[in-house]
């Protein structure tokens, strides 16, 4: 079993409509929980920086722990063109180490 | 705006030819990364620098070795060069007051 397992898609869905994106994960170390936007030949930017359990908004943004589950999320709401990209987990034991994990990613394509 | 730059978007070389990647960043951070990111696999990390002249290996060092002589700068050498190490390589900075890692570009390897 990988560290961290995400849903590779690719997912298509239509602009307006609310993206659901997961992670599982194995580590109940992990502490921090990231998600990172990538758009095509471009580096990984980061969208959303949660610590432990709960949910965070930011805009049309919302990212959501379960570390109970083992399981983050990540919402978008009413869903555009422009947020087609990769959308990357990644999350750490401590703000200061270096242990960062990746997923795989999930390919996300917004249809006009 | 933090900036990480990557000189090498796009190279080809040779089976057994020497390849350096270089990265700089303006943000006087201490910790620097390299990854390198393969479909299905995710960023795996091949070395880590959290000051000039040190290094720690990441999860897959073999067949890379680094250089950091500056601050700002942060190299990937691959001594001699093959072809499973064809992928994207990218290399960040991470913000020392919130963990956030910062990407350069990606510069995209192919060896033949």
């Amino acid at each position: 079993q990988k560290e961290v397992e995400q849903d590779p898609g690719p997912l298509s869905v239509p602009e307006g409509a609310i993206v659901s994106l997961n992670c599982t994960y194995s580590n109940s170390a992990f502490q921090y929980f990231m998600w990172y936007r990538q758009y095509s030949r471009k580096g990984p930017e980061l969208l959303m920086y949660t610590y432990s359990s709960g949910n965070k908004e930011d805009g049309r943004f919302t990212a959501q722990v379960d570390k109970s589950s083992k399981y983050i999320s990540l919402f978008i709401r009413d869903s555009q063109p422009s947020d087609s990209a990769t959308y990357l987990c990644a999350m750490s034991e401590g703000n200061y180490g270096q242990n960062f994990v990746f997923g795989p990613g999930t390919r996300l394509s917004v249809l006009p | 705006d933090v900036k990480v730059t990557q000189s090498s978007r796009y190279l080809v070389k040779r089976t057994g030819e020497k390849v350096f990647l270089e990265c700089v960043q303006d943000m006087d951070h201490e910790n620097m990364f390299w990854y390198r990111q393969d479909p299905g696999l995710g960023l795996r990390l091949i070395y880590f620098s959290y000051d000039v002249k040190m290094k720690e290996k990441g999860d897959i060092p073999e067949g890379y070795s680094v250089s950091r002589e500056k601050k700002e700068r942060f190299s990937l050498i691959l001594e001699s060069a093959s072809t499973n190490q064809t992928s994207m390589y990218l290399c960040a900075s991470k913000n020392p007051d919130t963990g956030e890692l910062f990407f350069g570009e990606g510069s995209r390897l192919t060896v033949l």
